[in-house]
């Protein structure tokens, strides 16, 4: 089974400041790695993935983040926030093998940007 | 293009009785998901449908839930009858059959139901 843990259930930081969010999963089989963002009043709309190949992906709004397998992480990074940024994130995994629209999510983030 | 759209946005219903939620998909999506968020808790899968064939219903919590696709568009998720413990958002998602092994989902905006 597998399994995600968002390490902070609130992160709250001023504009312009660099925001990192963390997430660590756990699974016994090789997954994909997802984190998606919610804006209120919006549905879930995905930021970035990995699926293969380079740790360290890009994904919309400036946001990256990095795969570390051996330390089971996917933690989340913005390198100056904006106000705009003000959302709840997700971080997911899938198994790579079977039905992979069954996503595993971690708790969520409630990122605030304060001015 | 239309993305995902859910109905009712918000519902409240008294304990014992039965809502339903309906699911729009992004148009040519095969597949459709449905997850649910309760309070405070993380978001978790329902069922996946694949055109109008449930093809892994794992997460339903319990049989007083009904999610029907029929004709391979939208979808429906009955709870009957309801109980308090079913409060939260419920999520619909979509994805084209090409797209799948990427686990990419576009996510409605959720309903929120309310069980007093």
């Amino acid at each position: 089974a597998q399994s995600v843990t968002q390490l902070d259930s609130q992160v709250p930081v001023f504009e312009e400041a660099p925001v990192e969010l963390r997430c660590n999963y756990s699974s016994s089989v090789s997954v994909y790695l997802f984190w998606y963002v919610q804006y209120p009043n919006q549905g879930l709309q995905l930021l970035l993935k990995y699926l293969s190949g380079s740790t360290l992906v890009k994904g919309i709004n400036g946001f990256e983040a990095e795969f570390n397998k051996s330390q089971t992480s996917f933690h989340l990074r913005k390198p100056s926030v904006h106000i705009s940024d003000t959302a709840e994130y997700f971080c997911a995994v899938t198994k790579i093998s079977g039905n992979t629209g069954k996503l595993i999510f971690g708790q969520g983030t409630t990122l605030q940007v304060k001015p | 293009e239309a993305g995902v759209t859910q109905f009712p946005s918000h519902s409240v219903i008294e304990k014992g009785q039965t809502v339903t939620l309906r699911c729009d998909p992004i148009s040519g999506h095969d597949n459709l998901y449905w997850y649910r968020r309760v309070m405070g808790k993380e978001i978790k899968f329902l069922l996946h449908f694949v055109k109008e064939s449930k093809q892994d219903e794992s997460g339903m919590p319990n049989n007083r839930f009904l999610a029907e696709r029929t004709g391979g568009t939208y979808s429906t998720l009955k709870v009957q009858p309801a109980e308090l413990e079913d409060s939260g958002v419920y999520f619909c998602a979509s994805s084209q059959v090409e797209t799948e092994n990427t686990g990419e989902l576009f996510f409605g905006e959720g309903s929120r139901l309310t069980v007093l």
